[in-house]
Order: C-alpha cells, then sequence, then structure tokens
C-alpha cells in the first residue's frame, strides 16, 4: 500500500510561475523523499528532509516538512518548461524500502 | 559511472511466454531493488537484496515472478508464465545503504514489458 499521497494529481502552469505541491504520509517517519520521473525515464533523486528538519532548499526547488500534519511540499520557483514531469514523493516503509506516492503530473507552459 | 543499466527498454510478448528483465547496478552499490510501475498502482516495490541476498520478496505477485542476484553486478527479474495483466514498466533501483535512511535511490530507464 503506498504510504504517501501527492495533491494535486496534475497541476499545469505557465513558465516563470511557482508549482506547489503536496503529499500527505499516514506513519511516523525519518526522513522524507522527493523525485522527478521524466516521461519515460527512470525517477530521479531531488531532495531529502530529515523529520529534524523543517524546511530544506536545493537551486529553485524549497521543501517543507510538518510532522505534526504529517505533510510536506515542493515548491518549484520560477518554473521551467524542463520542469514538466511527475513528481513523487517517497517514505520509509515498513520493511524498511521506500514507499512511493502516486505523484502530481506538472505541465509548464511555455 | 553509467548508472543503473537495464535491458531490454521494451518487450513484447505474447501470453505465456517466458520474460527475463536484466539490471546492472551502480558499482559499488549494495542494495538493489525491483519495482513496478503502472497506472493503476503507481510505483509497487516487488523485491529487494542486499549484498545479493534476497531481503524482502513480499511484493512478489505470484509464483509466477522469480528474481535473483548472482553476483553484485547482475540481477534478473524473470516472469513464467507472462500474462497480460503483467504488462507494465519494470524499474531496477540501487542504493549504496539502504535509501529509506540514507536517502538516494539510483534508478534505471525502466524495461516497459507488454504481454499480448
Amino acid at each position: 500500500s503506498q504510504q504517501g499521497e501527492e495533491d494535486p494529481q496534475a497541476l499545469s502552469i505557465q513558465e516563470g510561475e511557482n508549482a506547489t505541491m503536496n503529499c500527505s504520509y499516514k506513519t511516523s517517519i525519518n526522513n522524507l523523499q522527493w523525485y522527478r520521473q521524466n516521461s519515460g525515464r527512470g525517477l530521479v533523486h531531488l531532495i531529502l528532509i530529515r523529520s529534524n528538519e523543517r524546511e530544506k532548499h536545493s537551486g529553485r526547488l524549497r521543501v517543507t516538512l510538518d510532522t505534526s500534519k504529517k505533510s510536506s511540499s515542493l515548491l518549484i520557483t520560477a518554473s521551467r518548461a524542463a520542469d514538466t514531469a511527475s513528481y513523487f514523493c517517497a517514505t520509509p516503509g515498513p520493511a524498511r524500502q521506500l514507499t512511493f506516492g502516486s505523484g502530481t503530473q506538472l505541465t509548464v507552459l511555455p | 559511472d553509467a548508472g543503473v543499466i537495464q535491458s531490454p527498454r521494451h518487450e513484447v510478448t505474447e501470453m505465456g511466454q517466458e520474460v527475463t528483465l536484466r539490471c546492472k547496478p551502480i558499482s559499488g552499490h549494495d542494495y538493489l531493488f525491483w519495482y513496478r510501475q503502472t497506472m493503476m498502482r503507481g510505483l509497487e516495490l516487488l523485491i529487494y537484496f542486499n549484498n545479493n541476498v534476497p531481503i524482502d520478496d513480499s511484493g512478489m505477485p505470484e509464483d509466477r515472478f522469480s528474481a535473483k542476484m548472482p553476483n553484485a553486478s547482475f540481477s534478473t527479474l524473470k516472469i513464467q508464465p507472462s500474462e497480460p495483466r503483467d504488462s507494465a514498466v519494470y524499474f531496477c533501483a540501487s542504493s549504496l545503504g539502504l535509501a529509506a535512511n540514507t536517502g538516494e535511490l539510483f534508478f534505471g530507464e525502466g524495461s516497459r514489458l507488454t504481454v499480448l
């Protein structure tokens, strides 16, 4: 079963706008990760945030984590057409493996 | 490093045929994972290995599925006999240390399987 669930399922924005995706999870975690998947390709790791961190930045990416609400958000600032992809959150599962959410399909229109 | 290498990239076969998917993990990585991705079920973990030993195969859907890792640089996922519902993209991924703890799972480009 999936631990994380992303919201929204699909998001369409104009180039230059910011994109925000949310992830909710069910059980306590020690970290949460975000991955990107371009169409027809494998997933690529973007960023990891640990449970004792509230916010983390990497380039145009900003991730927040609220362990009390069991939720995380991924913000992509000044989006580009090349950011068009599916974005997944991933959390450690019961067997110590990574469990992925259902993903948010982001479309950035030029 | 070339990254995780999977073959074939695409496979079309008929129901009842045997399918073998192959994976070469990143050199030095001690964990290897097989995932399956479908529109309906998303990304599902099938099995993972640590130092070539299967650790958790609870995600393997049926006895028709089997996976091996004979050495640190090669793994196979076999489906015999294949069925149309096995149609999916199968990903191999590897990590140094358990990605659930340390982060960064490296994925291959996937093998898209179509069973007619």
